[in-house]
């Protein structure tokens, strides 16, 4: 199944920052998605990201906020823009493989994001 | 709307018995994929099993199996033979037909030796 290098893999930032997290995937793939995941909670989807197009927001999440870049099929950013506290939460890249629903959803290691 | 629904926030089982987790969902779209995923506390995803809603018969790989009850809409995880590596969350997840996943809640699942 495909392979992500997910960076960075945890970091410590002031509030009224910004992060970009990157993902690069070994092999193309269509779609890519963006998820957060706060402290004792399950995954939440932030965006989809289809290159050449503009990434598709789930409801709560805008692209001020979260500006997402797929600049082509093996990689992407995702930026927290702004920080707060809030926004300490693991962020997590996911592809769909195209192998086959068996081989499941692939995910990045994460990036641990703690806001100060 | 589509919704995934874990009841069981923790469970707890002897090591070497087995142990079920539940999931329930609700779709009204005929074409899905019920997904399970492991978290140990290294935060990573380790994809388990997939069921598709037109399978007819309940998935297995190796000690992980699924309890796939289509008119209950519930797809259960079974783990046969519990070990302390098991020890981690699990995610009950289901795909549809715009592609993304959808999780549930959550199962943190503790092995006592």
């Amino acid at each position: 199944s495909a392979v992500i290098s997910q960076k960075p893999s945890r970091d410590i930032c002031q509030r009224g920052t910004s992060l970009t997290i990157q993902c690069q995937v070994d092999s193309q793939v269509t779609m890519m998605f963006w998820y957060r995941q706060q402290p004792g909670q399950s995954l939440t989807l932030i965006a989809t990201a289809n290159q050449g197009s503009e990434a598709t927001y789930e409801s709560g999440f805008v692209i001020d906020k979260f500006p997402i870049s797929r600049p082509n099929l093996t990689f992407s950013t995702l930026t927290v823009s702004n920080m707060s506290p809030e926004d300490s939460s693991i962020y997590l890249c996911s592809v769909d493989p195209s192998r086959g629903p068996n081989y499941g959803y692939t995910f990045g290691s994460g990036t641990r994001l703690t806001v100060v | 709307a589509q919704k995934i629904t874990q009841t069981q926030p923790g469970m707890f089982v002897q090591e070497k018995e087995a142990v079920t987790l539940d999931c329930t969902y609700d779709t009204s779209d005929p074409s899905y994929g019920l997904f399970w995923y492991k978290q140990p506390s290294s935060g990573e995803m380790i994809f388990l099993i997939y069921q598709g809603s037109y399978d007819q018969q309940n998935a297995t790989e190796g000690r992980y199996s699924l309890n796939f009850q289509k008119a209950r809409k519930s797809a259960n995880l079974v783990i046969s033979a519990s070990q302390l590596g098991d020890s981690a969350m699990y995610f009950c997840a289901m795909r549809y037909n715009n592609n993304d996943m959808r999780f549930g809640a959550g199962t943190r699942l503790t092995v006592k030796p």
